[in-house]
Parts: C-alpha cells; sequence; structure tokens
C-alpha cells in the first residue's frame, strides 16, 4: 500500500513569489494534517481535514496560507506571497478515524 | 492538549536495551500516550501507543505507571538503524486528533 506522498520534496523561491505544496494522503484516509516545522523549532499543527472539509485551522499562522482538499482527495497548500519566516519542512499526515497518522516525507521549503 | 517533557538527547551502545522517559503530569481521563520515530529527512512514524500498564509490539515496549504521569519507551537491543528522534505525545486516541509535538529525545546509538 503506498503511504503518503508530498510534492514536491524541495521548493525554493524569492521572497514574494507563490508556492504551492500537494500532499495525497493514503487510499480511504478521509483524516488529512498540514504540519510545519520551521528552522529550530518542534513540528507545529496547522490544519485537520476531514473529507474536504476543514475540522480545524487553527494552527494556520496567517491568512497568506490557503489549504484546500478538492473533492476530500489530494490536498494543496499555498503560501502567497512567501515570507522568510516560512521557510521550515511542511509535513503532510493521513488517517482512518480511528489509527494513528501516517506522515509522508516532507516538503523542505526555502524561502529566500 | 497536555504538555510533555522528555530528554533533549540520549546516547546508546549497539546492542544495548534503552530506555526513554516521558513526563506528562497534566494528562487528562481521556488521554492515550503515543510514541513516533523521525528519522532525519523523514516524516514521523508511529511506534506505539497505550493507556495504562504495559504495551508491547514488534518494535517496543511502552511502560505506564498507575497514575500515569509518566511513560517509558523501551526499544530492547538497539541497532545504529534505531539512531533517530523519539517523540512522546499525549492526547486523545486515534487519527481524529491534532497531534502536538515536543522537542523530542535524539538517541544516537553507538558502535
Amino acid at each position: 500500500e503506498a503511504g503518503v506522498t508530498q510534492f514536491p520534496s524541495h521548493s525554493v523561491i524569492e521572497k514574494g513569489q507563490t508556492v504551492t505544496l500537494r500532499c495525497d494522503p493514503i487510499s480511504g484516509h478521509d483524516n488529512l494534517y498540514w504540519y510545519r516545522r520551521v528552522m529550530g523549532k518542534e513540528i507545529k499543527f496547522l490544519l485537520h481535514f476531514v473529507k474536504e472539509s476543514k475540522q480545524d485551522e487553527s494552527g494556520m499562522p496567517n491568512n497568506r496560507f490557503l489549504a484546500e482538499r478538492t473533492g476530500g482527495t489530494y490536498s494543496t497548500l499555498k503560501v502567497q506571497p512567501a515570507e522568510l519566516e516560512d521557510s521550515g519542512v511542511y509535513f503532510c499526515a493521513s488517517s482512518q478515524p480511528t489509527t494513528e497518522q501516517f506522515f509522508g516525507p516532507g516538503t523542505r521549503l526555502t524561502v529566500l | 492538549l497536555a504538555k510533555t517533557t522528555q530528554p533533549i538527547s540520549m546516547d546508546s551502545y549497539e546492542g544495548q536495551e534503552v530506555n526513554i522517559t516521558c513526563s506528562h503530569n497534566n494528562i487528562a481521563t481521556n488521554d492515550y500516550i503515543t510514541w513516533y520515530q523521525q528519522f532525519p529527512s523523514q516524516g514521523p512514524r508511529f511506534i506505539i501507543q497505550g493507556y495504562k500498564t504495559k504495551v508491547t509490539n514488534e518494535v517496543a515496549s511502552l511502560f505506564i505507571p498507575a497514575d500515569r504521569k509518566s511513560s517509558t519507551l523501551s526499544l530492547p537491543r538497539v541497532s545504529l538503524s534505531d539512531t533517530a528522534v523519539y517523540y512522546c505525545l499525549v492526547g486523545n486516541s486515534g487519527g481524529y486528533q491534532k497531534v502536538t509535538f515536543g522537542t523530542g529525545t535524539k538517541l544516537q546509538v553507538i558502535p
């Protein structure tokens, strides 16, 4: 069974540009989460989807971040415009209602 | 979500048993204790979860005392490939609850 996949694995952009990260959860997993780790800090929760609906977006840092999950399948996280402090590793995880979360390998974002 | 405290780092020789203890004084009645492992350049990976007493799987054992204010992850006979960061998390069981990561314990296995 394929795990959680994320694309791209690395992204380097300039301040002010837009970047879109993609996450493909494990097939059949209704729950999808986004997390991120900025340099030297702990992994922090960003938001949680149940199917296509946002269940909890309390961790989204500001309105430059937009997450979507079209049709309850894959999800995208767009940062527009990107700032230097957005640099870090963005993780996606998915789960079934009563199982642990399965994490993807992460996308390393560098904003110059 | 209950805050957790665990050692920043630990060293162990190959073949030894490693015990990593996590404190979670404010654990709630319906909270479970979950441990994740993370290798460099990878996402965290679930190791084990428990509520009380002892849980064992093919990878590790988890010991939880009666007051549940702490827990100990036990890795038997570690190898170099067990070098990783280990996170202790406390929260509702299942995948519907966001997880909160602390600093984790960086385990270095020495040949």
